[in-house]
């Protein structure tokens, strides 16, 4: 079952922040972030494993919220080159074990203006 | 992490034909995974090929229509078969490369993709 992101776009001016959620009606066990350029193949960002954990990227930073099962991607004081689709990649627990592939949200596109 | 090429970066092919699209990488991986991405669409896992097994594929893909092949630990191929406009896609290789000093083993990246157009 593919994860829900929200929100499906947003506008931003340089210099403004954003977030982006990402929620599973399933256990995971890992949330994986990628941002994907048009035309361009998608390039990870960072992972975040099941025990709340939050991890940081320049600006850009990542919270996992296990009771919740959802993650966010924080970006802050955006640049021009931060435009792009950003999806969340879940993997799943089953049977006690993570279930290994990855799921994709539908993506949310950001958009910064100069 | 790991460095991934395919061929070819894209085709326009007649309906059907067939196209095998090939992903190399520069390292030794055990698994390699193959996507689909239709126009504006999410990331969608065809199969997932490990060396030396069958490729499982995912449920609606089949392996008539996306057969695979995986020689050796740094390479495969995915062919498309009997092509239909709607297979018009990019389709990308992925590999699992293992973080082992931060405990991560999980992690794909992704090759630069193969964009497909059938008329």
């Amino acid at each position: 079952q593919q994860p829900v992101q929200s929100p499906q776009a947003v506008i931003l001016r340089e210099g403004e922040d954003a977030v982006i959620n990402c929620s599973s009606s399933k256990a995971l066990y890992s949330v994986h972030w990628y941002r994907q350029k048009h035309g361009e193949a998608p390039v990870f960002l960072m992972i975040l494993l099941k025990g709340g954990e939050q991890k940081g990227h320049d600006k850009i930073s990542a919270s996992f919220n296990e009771k919740k099962q959802q993650s966010s991607l924080y970006l802050t004081a955006s640049q021009l080159s931060y435009s792009g689709t950003y999806f969340c990649g879940t993997v799943y627990i089953a049977g006690g074990t993570s279930y290994g592939k990855l799921t994709f949200g539908q993506g949310t596109i950001l958009t910064v203006h100069p | 992490s790991a460095v991934i090429s395919q061929k070819p970066s894209r085709d326009i092919c007649q309906r059907g034909t067939s196209l095998t699209i090939q992903c190399q990488v520069d390292s030794q991986v055990t698994m390699m995974f193959w996507y689909r991405q239709q126009p504006g669409q999410s990331l969608t896992l065809i199969a997932t090929a490990n060396q030396g097994s069958e490729a499982t594929y995912e449920s609606g893909f089949v392996i008539d229509k996306f057969p695979i092949s995986r020689p050796n630990l740094t390479f495969s191929t995915l062919t498309v078969s009997n092509m239909s406009p709607e297979d018009s896609s990019i389709y990308l290789c992925s590999v699992e490369d293992p973080d082992i000093v931060a405990g991560v083993t999980d992690t794909q990246y992704f090759g630069p993709g193969t964009r497909l157009t059938v008329l």
